[in-house]
């Protein structure tokens, strides 16, 4: 069973801090990571994409991945309230490079 | 918004009856994967279409089929419903099928098994 954790939080952070966000995945096959946004009642939003070891910055955005040890990770700089969701890690695996989701972190900034 | 539409927004339906859900794919995408998100949990890959075939498929019985047609739109179809499928259905379209191909998400089906 190819499994993606996280994490579940809630997760709060003070407005203008770094909000750390964490992934560990069992597939060592895995070539690509994401992370997705979802707010309440809304369907997953992708933000970030990651295949190479090493960091992946994105404005506010920054994605970590270290295959070695199949730990990925999203760091939110300068949070804002509207950061408020829940943020799903996906890791492909499978004939049919499908994605296989953590539960997710819900994170809340505190105005 | 991603350009993924996906009908309709919500369903009720009663415990034994079949529904079929849709979507179109984004402009330029031909690959549809199609996952089922229960309350509090990440969304699950039921399966994906590629040039009209299915491509790979999840652990989810035969009762969920699907199709894809040439224009690349999609439905899925589940039969003898059960009320464990009350869930929001999930299409995602993308370009080809390689890991590195991103995934982008349609709004959802919210369907209820009563």
């Amino acid at each position: 069973q190819k499994e993606v954790e996280q994490n579940s939080g809630p997760l709060s952070v003070p407005e203008g801090a770094i909000a750390s966000l964490n992934c560990t995945y069992s597939d060592r096959g895995s070539q690509s990571f994401f992370w997705y946004r979802q707010y309440s009642g809304k369907s997953p939003e992708l933000i970030m994409s990651i295949y190479s070891n090493g960091d992946k910055e994105d404005g506010r955005f920054t994605a970590q991945l270290n295959k070695a040890s199949q730990y990925v990770s999203l760091l939110i700089r300068d949070s804002q309230p509207s950061d408020s969701a829940t943020y799903l890690c996906a890791v492909d695996s499978g004939s049919a490079r499908q994605l296989t989701f953590g539960s997710g972190t819900q994170l809340t900034v505190l105005p | 918004e991603t350009g993924v539409t996906q009908s309709p927004t919500h369903l009720i339906k009663t415990r034994g009856q079949q529904v079929t859900l849709r979507c179109s794919s984004q402009s330029g995408h031909n690959t549809v994967s199609w996952y089922q998100q229960a309350l509090g949990q990440g969304p699950q890959f039921i399966f994906q279409y590629y040039r009209e075939e299915e491509n790979g498929r999840g652990n989810f019985p035969p009762r969920f089929s699907g199709l894809q047609f040439p224009n690349y739109s999609s439905e899925l179809n589940v039969n003898a419903l059960e009320l464990d499928d009350s869930a929001l259905y999930l299409c995602a379209s993308s370009l080809g099928t390689s890991g590195y191909s991103e995934q982008y998400f349609g709004p959802g089906t919210r369907l209820t098994v009563t």
